[in-house]
């Protein structure tokens, strides 16, 4: 399977623990993005990379949220004290560039107690 | 600021039945507009895009979309839906000039398919 890969698919963890995704895109692809979904709304952008550069972090983005894609392939999206009001689906998209439609991984869902 | 409006929350249709999903979107130039489906715990399949040119797309599953500007809509059309058909179905716009990619999605239509 050649699409965007994200890990891992579940998560659940408890109020103040930090948490840790992962995102391959797809081989070749520059950008990379993440966006946050909560239960009856649409995907929310969070921030997106061009190669290793993180070119837009969203106000969603708060101090607690730190992505990384440090050589310009997978990307890792990481939570600190996490709060019950994280609990999402965190979706990963990449796309080969500006221009172009963004391909979508299955998303991690992550649960806080 | 874009931002993309659909109306209806929910829409139940008969298996073989016509569907007409609506999206209006705000966005200060010409726009790039998607149709994505999700179906549930899944992540987002992308079904037609429109960029420029021809304002009536084809997408994938039998989907169509028509653009028009002057009612700032990109709604989503199926002839004859099928059961699995069934899903989430989300409208996003996004920029098109760079440093500003993010895609800005509607609250999604749930579409239930009745035999």
């Amino acid at each position: 399977d050649t699409g965007v890969s994200q890990n891992p698919r579940h998560k659940i963890t408890k109020r103040g623990q930090n948490v840790t995704f992962r995102c391959d895109p797809i081989s070749e692809h520059n950008r990379l993005y993440w966006y946050r979904q909560t239960l009856g709304q649409g995907p929310e952008f969070l921030t997106y990379f061009q190669n290793e550069a993180q070119l837009e972090k969203s106000r969603l983005l708060s101090d607690r949220f730190s992505a990384e894609r440090p050589k310009g392939s997978f990307s890792t999206l990481e939570i600190q004290r996490t709060e019950q009001g994280d609990s999402a689906m965190y979706l990963c998209a990449s796309s080969p560039g500006q221009g172009h439609e963004q391909y979508f991984g299955p998303g991690t869902r992550l649960t806080v107690t | 600021a874009q931002s993309v409006t659909q109306p209806d929350i929910h829409i139940t249709v008969s298996e073989g039945a016509s569907l007409e999903l609506r999206c209006n979107y705000s966005y200060g130039a010409t726009p790039y507009l998607f149709w994505y489906v999700q179906s549930p715990g899944q992540g987002l399949q992308l079904l037609l895009k429109y960029f420029s040119g021809d304002t009536l797309v084809q997408g994938i599953k039998g989907f169509e979309a028509e653009f028009k500007r002057s009612q700032s809509s990109f709604n989503l059309r199926k002839p004859s839906v099928h059961w699995s058909d069934a899903a989430e179905y989300f409208c996003a716009v996004g920029a098109q000039f760079f440093g500003n990619e993010k895609l800005t999605f509607g609250t999604g239509t749930r579409l239930t398919i009745i035999p």
